[in-house]
């Protein structure tokens, strides 16, 4: 059964760093193309950012570009998200999500969600 | 960046009622478009794929059509458990964009 639990979030002042994980199971990690996709409360969906398989190449929406990295590490099939410079408007649910097939995939796969508070 | 508008914003549906959303891209999104469904307080799951294609263990009640910038969803005799929000997805081009979502209400 695949499983995407992400860790990490919490309440945060403006201007700090956060680093959200997500632990994959029941597949194989290191095939998949990965994003993290958020939602801020009562709001809708938005994508954040995508890595490839093999880690070699990233994307990010512009409101993020600069100051929050994904990463990921297939030896412990776990996907991150350093976030940096935090802003109120970063404030939301982070759900981490698997690609189906190529890049531009749908989200197939999705985790529960962590939450993330940037506030003073 | 591609806009996805979807109407209406929320719906007031009977239950065993046919109901169909639509989302209008701002461009020719050439059928890359997926559905989601998301419960409250939950996390969104995948409906469907390519603009016609159900995901594996989606019920047939649902199905999506369209092609260029128009598209919809279509879920035929509503069952309890359909109420949620949807949600339409460009997934042709980076950035990938949501739509707002229509929120399904029991009337």
């Amino acid at each position: 059964e695949v499983q995407l639990v992400e860790s990490g979030g919490g309440l945060v002042q403006p201007g700090r760093s956060l680093k959200l994980s997500c632990a994959a199971s029941g597949f194989t990690f290191s095939d998949y193309n990965m994003a993290w996709v958020r939602q801020a409360p009562k709001k809708g969906l938005e994508w954040v950012a995508t890595i490839i398989y093999d880690g070699s190449r990233t994307y990010y929406r512009d409101s993020v570009k600069g100051r929050f990295t994904i990463s990921r590490d297939n030896a412990k099939s776990t996907l991150y998200l350093q976030m940096d410079s935090l802003r109120s408007e970063d404030t939301a649910t982070y759900y981490c999500a698997t690609h189906y097939g190529h890049l531009l995939g749908p989200f197939d796969y999705w985790g529960q969600g962590v939450m993330v508070t940037v506030s003073s | 960046d591609i806009q996805m508008t979807q109407s209406p914003s929320s719906l007031s549906v009977s239950l065993g009622d046919n109901v169909t959303f639509t989302c209008e891209a701002s461009e020719n999104i050439y059928g890359f478009l997926a559905w989601y469904q998301q419960k409250l307080g939950k996390a969104p799951k995948l409906l469907i794929y390519g603009a016609t294609n159900l995901e594996d263990g989606v019920p047939t009640r649902f199905s999506g059509s369209g092609s260029w910038t128009n598209y919809s969803l279509t879920i035929s005799s509503l069952e309890p458990e359909d109420i949620a929000t949807y949600y339409c997805q460009n997934n042709h081009v980076y950035p990938l964009t949501f739509g707002s979502g229509t929120k399904l209400e029991i009337k």
